[in-house]
């Protein structure tokens, strides 16, 4: 069956530190992956998307990046840290090329001081 | 544009009782997927239901069911005999399209209160 981990779940960061977070997908292969960001009391964001190694999509312009250096792995890094990248990181696959649900990780929650 | 509106912040519903939550959206697909997740405090997304658009007959997992109209883009969840456990955030959600790899547009969400 897959399965879907990310880590740290936990991360305190100072403003002006980096950042990575990473995610991995077992059971299956060449799948999308995604990360969201959820503010507190808010929805969803959608940050980045991959459909394949190296390929990566940035919905909305900010402080952070992407990489997929293999085909299972996901990681969302930042150089310097802002306050306003404090929230709750979320990532989450579904099949490639088929619109069906999302299957999503136990989520990082990162607050910057 | 995808979106999907949640209209209700915040309901409230007693142990044993039933409640509806309310999303309308907005798409220019004919065929798609719509779908409700549940997130409890631990934070984990949890699919709740799925109702695929061109099926009429409206999905129902156990205690949970959708009134699905299309024309009216309307996906409404109702919860019956409500449980504590049933307290979370509550997403209503439409896949994008092809070229954000389908990723899935949520809505503000709607947070329930189960009381005793």
């Amino acid at each position: 069956s897959q399965t879907i981990h990310q880590w740290p779940a936990t991360l305190v960061q100072p403003v002006g530190s980096p950042l990575s977070l990473e995610c991995t997908v077992e059971g299956t292969s060449n799948p999308n992956l995604y990360w969201y960001r959820q503010a507190a009391g808010r929805g969803l964001q959608l940050l980045f998307y991959s459909v394949g190694i190296g390929q990566i999509s940035s919905e909305v312009p900010q402080n952070l990046s992407a990489s997929r250096p293999q085909d299972r792995q996901f990681i969302l890094s930042s150089k310097k840290l802002l306050l306003s990248d404090s929230g709750f990181y979320l990532c989450a696959w579904n099949g490639a090329g088929w619109p069906g649900e999302l299957f999503f990780g136990e989520g990082s929650r990162l607050t910057v001081l | 544009a995808q979106t999907v509106t949640q209209s209700q912040p915040e309901m409230s519903v007693q142990e044993a009782e039933t409640v509806t939550l309310s999303c309308t959206y907005d798409t220019s697909e004919s065929d798609y997927y719509l779908f409700w997740y549940k997130q409890p405090p631990s934070r984990q997304m949890i699919l709740v239901i799925r109702q695929e658009a061109y099926k009429q007959q409206n999905a129902t997992e156990n205690r949970f069911s959708v009134n699905f109209q299309k024309a009216a883009k309307s996906f409404s969840l109702k919860i019956s005999d409500s449980q504590l456990g049933d307290a979370a955030m509550y997403f209503c959600a439409l896949p994008k399209n092809s070229n954000s790899g389908y990723a899935l547009n949520f809505g503000k969400g709607t947070s329930l209160l189960v009381t005793p």
